[in-house]
């Protein structure tokens, strides 16, 4: 199974873009990359997710790199609600469907 | 639109007793998992159901850990005997056939 690896934390200036990477170098053909995020005791909210293109959707920008071993997910805007641990998550798609969880980068957002 | 919905968000109980942790998906949604972090790890995948069938169950840590989803719609994870090892935040999530999957607020599990 692929594995993602994350920083542990970031801070951000509130207003200014977050911008986190994720390492997923053994990402096979045919697997998703997802990005969730968990906000205090919640449970994790779906963001953003791709292939090997790159995304947008409202919340958040998703760029993936032309090998696919690696993507970032950016928030254009950050706010104070944009406080949590954002999950980097390959999810298989043969047979299952599967996410496997990295460890989550804690991003701190700064007024 | 209701989410999914889980019960109890907490529970304490004794090593050595049973608990039922019960999950309710998304009307509609036939993909059903289960996930959980134990202290200090990562989310860890489970099982997953497609509707009342075992999809994959090669997160099952061991026998103690029985999952259920009669008639294909809310699902039940047993734990029999608790052990202290199996504290930690059960999530489960559903999902349409290849959509996002969407998370409960989860149950936490707490073995004295």
């Amino acid at each position: 199974d692929a594995k993602t690896t994350q920083p542990p934390s970031m801070d951000c200036a509130e207003g200014r873009a977050a911008n986190l990477p994720c390492n997923h170098s053994t990402i096979s053909g045919n697997e998703y990359v997802y990005w969730y995020r968990q906000i205090h005791s919640q449970g994790p909210q779906y963001i953003i997710h791709g292939l090997k293109n790159n995304e947008t959707n409202e919340m958040a920008s998703l760029i993936i790199t032309e090998d696919r071993k690696s993507s970032t997910l950016i928030l254009p805007h950050a706010t104070l609600r944009d406080t949590a641990v954002y999950y980097c998550i390959v999810r298989v798609t043969s047979g299952t469907y599967k996410y496997i969880f990295g460890t989550g980068t804690r991003l701190k957002v700064l007024a | 639109e209701a989410g999914v919905t889980q019960f109890p968000s907490h529970s304490v109980i004794e090593k050595g007793q049973t608990v039922t942790l019960r999950c309710d998906p998304i009307s509609g949604h036939d993909n059903l998992y289960w996930y959980r972090r134990v202290m200090g790890k990562e989310i860890k995948f489970l099982l997953h159901f497609v509707k009342e069938s075992k999809q994959d169950e090669s997160g099952m840590p061991n026998n103690r850990f029985l999952a259920e989803r009669t008639g294909g719609t809310y699902s039940t994870l047993k734990v029999q005997p608790a052990e202290l090892e199996d504290s930690g935040v059960y999530f489960c999530a559903s999902s349409q056939v290849l959509g996002e999957a969407f998370f409960g607020q989860g149950t936490r599990l707490t073995v004295v």
